[in-house]
Order: C-alpha cells, then structure tokens, then sequence
C-alpha cells in the first residue's frame, strides 16, 4: 500500500539556518505530494503541494519538488525564524477518485535564537 | 470564515463512558473524515465519509463509530472508550475529489482525548 518516510526529529536549527525535511513515498500511480504543518496546540494547516512531477510548491519561503524518478518530495527553506517551530508532516493523495490522505510520522522542527 | 469546528477540544473521560465528539464544516464539502495522531505514528483515518449517509472504515476503525445524516456534520462515537483510545482527533473535510483533481483537505483544530 501507499506509505510516506520522513526523517526522525526533533530537528533543532539556529535562526537563518537552512532548512531540509526528508520525505520519500511509495504509491501505486501519481499521487498528489503534500506538505502540512501544525503549530503548538492548533490544526493541520496546508503549507504546499504538487500535483505531479518535477511541480514546485512553495509558500511562506518553504518549497518542496516533486522529483518522481527519487519518490521524494524533501521541504527546504532557506533561512529559518523561530516561529518556523512547529511540526512538519508529509502526505499523499491518491488522485484515483479517493480523497485519503496518507501521512508520514511527522518531523518535529525547532528554532533557537 | 471558511472552517471546520471540533467539540469538546479536550475531554476527560473514564473507561465504558460513551463520547461523541463532534464536528462540522461551513463548505458545503462533500468528504470529511477523522484521523486520530499519535506519537511515533503519524495521523491514521479512523472513518471517512463522502456524502450524506455515505460512510466507510479507514485504517483504525475499531472501536469507533460515525455517522452522516447532514453533509455539515460528522460526529466520532465512542461507544465504550479504553485507554488505548486516548489520542489528540482531527476532523478534516475537502471536496470530494475527481480523477485528476487536487482538493486541499481543511482540519479542525483537534480533540485531546484521554480515557482512564
């Protein structure tokens, strides 16, 4: 079945550090690649997605590409600020008709001064 | 405001104490669905719904019940809580998606359950 890996946290990083998450996926098709992020004590929130192969998302100087040919999809951000603390989860979408979302584990970012 | 709600946001709750969470959307979305989040273990879907009367089992449906009489509303039954069903509950909702569409998925902000 489809599955998603990220890389194990808690990464700890120095404001205006370069960020990189891991995320590898094994998935039947061209799911849709996605990444969320979830502030302390609130939601899932959408940080950005790619729909199919070699797409950039990107938002908030987040960006992730879809590289099918390594089954990745890895977050970077090129200078990190505290508020960037949060946790970071991977996902895909089978775009067969269904809307199930399927999430890796979740990496656990956070910034010091 | 564009919003899915969850209640309660936190319960307390003993073993064989039947729960309902609820939780509702203002989209007018077709699917909704509950994940529960635990560490380690990312977010796994309990039930998903989508549409009215329209309801299926996801990864980890035992010992969880749903039910989809209005497309706003898709309350999480706990018929008989344990321990092991102590975990933080998220509501998400989407349209419904087609063959070669994207619809982001909206989620709640999350029920903190603990069962003793």
């Amino acid at each position: 079945g489809d599955s998603v890996t990220q890389m194990e946290g808690p990464v700890t990083l120095s404001e205006e550090a370069f960020l990189t998450i891991n995320c590898t996926y094994t998935a039947t098709g061209y799911p849709s690649l996605f990444w969320y992020v979830q502030y302390p004590g609130e939601g899932l929130q959408l940080l950005l997605k790619a729909t199919k192969a070699d797409d950039k998302g990107s938002n908030k100087g987040f960006e992730a590409t879809y590289r099918k040919e390594t089954t990745s999809f890895h977050l970077e951000k090129g200078s990190v600020q505290v508020s960037d603390s949060a946790v970071y989860f991977c996902a895909l979408l089978y775009t067969g008709g269904g809307n199930k979302l399927t999430f890796g584990t979740g990496t656990q970012l956070k910034v010091e001064l | 405001e564009a919003q899915v709600t969850q209640n309660p946001r936190y319960l307390i709750t003993v073993t064989g104490k039947k729960l309902t969470v609820t939780c509702s959307q203002n989209m007018n979305h077709e699917y909704m669905s509950w994940y529960r989040q635990d560490p380690g273990l990312g977010l796994r879907q309990i039930y998903y719904s989508m549409n009215v009367e329209v309801t299926d089992k996801g990864d980890v449906p035992e010992g969880y019940k749903v039910s989809r009489k209005e497309k706003r509303n898709f309350p999480l039954i706990l018929e008989s809580p344990s321990p092991n069903q102590t975990s933080l509950y998220f509501c998400a909702s989407s349209l419904r998606s087609r063959q070669g569409r994207t619809d982001t998925q909206y989620f709640g902000p999350g029920t903190r359950l603990t069962v003793l």
